[in-house]
């Protein structure tokens, strides 16, 4: 059974600091979505990483693949207020469609 | 643009009676996928279509959930004799089919309460 991790659940930081989400998922898989879902709302679409070795950047948000370690990344640099959200990484198996999500990690970014 | 509609926003029924949860997708998106996200959970798969077919229907957790897309458009999630379990935000999808870049589009969900 294909299982998505996030570490950490809950992530307090204050703003202008740096701290990286980790995403570790159990099956091969070449397809990982980023999300963010603000409270009572829906998910908005972060990223789309499609290959090993994948990076890509918007604004003070940065992510990553690896698919040999089975791990994605998510650093936020120089934090700020309106980062505060959910964020939640997703896989896709084999190109079913299929989005598998991770646990979520809440982060409160404190001014 | 318009993006996914989903109806009613909210939702409150007894146990025991039948909802019936809208899902309009984005214009143009073949798939079209539903999600369950319980409270402080991320969403979990229920089903996914592509045109009118269903390709895939094993997140439903039972048969009391039954999901249509007659027209390969709107689609309709029905839950019968509902249970206090079933109380969640569901939440639709839709994608370009063959278009590996391109995300899932999430609308704002329905939020159901079974008393």
């Amino acid at each position: 059974e294909l299982k998505v991790e996030q570490n950490p659940l809950f992530l307090s930081m204050q703003e202008g600091k740096n701290y990286t989400i980790y995403c570790n998922y159990s099956t091969t898989s070449d397809r990982l979505y980023w999300y963010r879902q603000d409270p009572g709302k829906s998910l908005e679409s972060l990223f789309v990483l499609l290959s090993n070795g994948a990076v890509k950047q918007e604004g003070r948000l940065m992510a990553s693949l690896d698919t040999k370690a089975r791990l994605s990344t998510l650093h936020i640099t120089a934090a700020v207020h309106d980062l505060s959200a959910t964020y939640f990484c997703a896989v896709d198996i084999d190109a079913t469609n299929k989005l598998i999500f991770g646990t979520g990690t809440l982060l409160a970014v404190q001014p | 643009g318009a993006g996914v509609s989903q109806s009613p926003r909210y939702k409150v029924a007894k146990r025991g009676q039948d909802v019936a949860l809208r899902c309009d997708p984005i214009s143009g998106h073949v798939s079209l996928f539903w999600y369950q996200q319980a409270l402080g959970q991320g969403p979990e798969f229920l089903t996914y279509f592509q045109n009118e077919a269903q390709l895939d229907k094993s997140g439903l957790p039972s048969d009391r959930f039954f999901a249509e897309r007659p027209e390969g458009s709107v689609s309709t999630l029905k839950i019968q004799r509902t249970q206090q379990e079933d109380s969640a935000v569901y939440l639709c999808a839709s994608s370009l089919v063959g278009v590996s870049n391109q995300p899932q589009h999430f609308g704002d969900g329905t939020r159901l309460s079974i008393l």
